[in-house]
């Protein structure tokens, strides 16, 4: 079947901008990651919903940061006023229960200029 | 908070030759991950280690978990250029409140023809 799949691929933006990306997770799938990957840094976990509830949104770097998931599905994280240092990709992985075996998306890189 | 160091962060070898990659912690993890990730593509699972000692073979790659559960090894045997990639270890902290993984910053391997 499908795998997990993001959008936009690419996003360039203007500091100040808000940005919303997207995530499909694999179909069945109740458990959804969101993470992001800085140029020469590991993968900093952010956010992770169970069906459509995300239970510690500590992770999230600023409260420009949100997230949400509907209907057990499609989860958009959305970046309000964005910063140059939010330049980053950010990777969505989905798993058929939480903790188990995680499936990475290929991403979004986003851009601030 | 639980830490993931990898070493070496740069690895540049000629076909061939042989590697090992490590993953160190000072905490223990109730399982390990390697995962390999390819420019524009989200990381790609491995293979999970879980109990301490295990050592598991996928074709030239070996995988060794710490007898303390708190190290990893990663060995290619006659590595090729297909090998290439970046090499990923988390940490799984499935018993902490955020149900996510702690990512190693990862092993950049390039391998010469």
């Amino acid at each position: 079947g499908a795998g997990v799949s993001q959008s936009p691929s690419n996003k360039v933006t203007e500091k100040g901008k808000d940005v919303e990306l997207r995530c499909d997770p694999i179909s069945g799938h109740t458990a959804l990651y969101w993470y992001r990957q800085s140029l020469g840094q590991g993968l900093e976990f952010l956010i992770y919903f169970q069906g459509n509830s995300a239970p510690d949104k500590s992770g999230l770097p600023s409260d420009r940061f949100s997230a949400e998931r509907t209907g057990g599905s499609v989860s958009t994280l959305t970046i309000q006023r964005t910063q140059q240092e939010d330049s980053a990709v950010y990777l969505c992985a989905s798993s058929k229960m939480w903790a188990d075996t995680q499936y990475f998306g290929p991403g979004t890189r986003l851009t601030v200029l | 908070t639980q830490l993931l160091e990898q070493s070496p962060q740069f690895l540049s070898i000629q076909e061939g030759e042989n590697l090992t990659v490590y993953c160190n912690s000072s905490s223990v993890f109730s399982s390990l991950q390697w995962y390999r990730q390819e420019p524009g593509e989200g990381p790609v699972l491995l293979v999970t280690v879980v109990t301490g000692g295990e050592v598991k073979k996928l074709k030239r790659l070996t995988f060794q978990f710490g007898d303390a559960r708190k190290d990893s090894s990663l060995h290619i045997t006659a590595a090729q250029p297909g090998d290439t990639g970046l090499y990923l270890c988390a940490g799984g902290d499935y018993g902490g409140s955020q149900g996510n993984l702690i990512f190693g910053k990862g092993t950049k391997l390039s391998v010469k023809p």
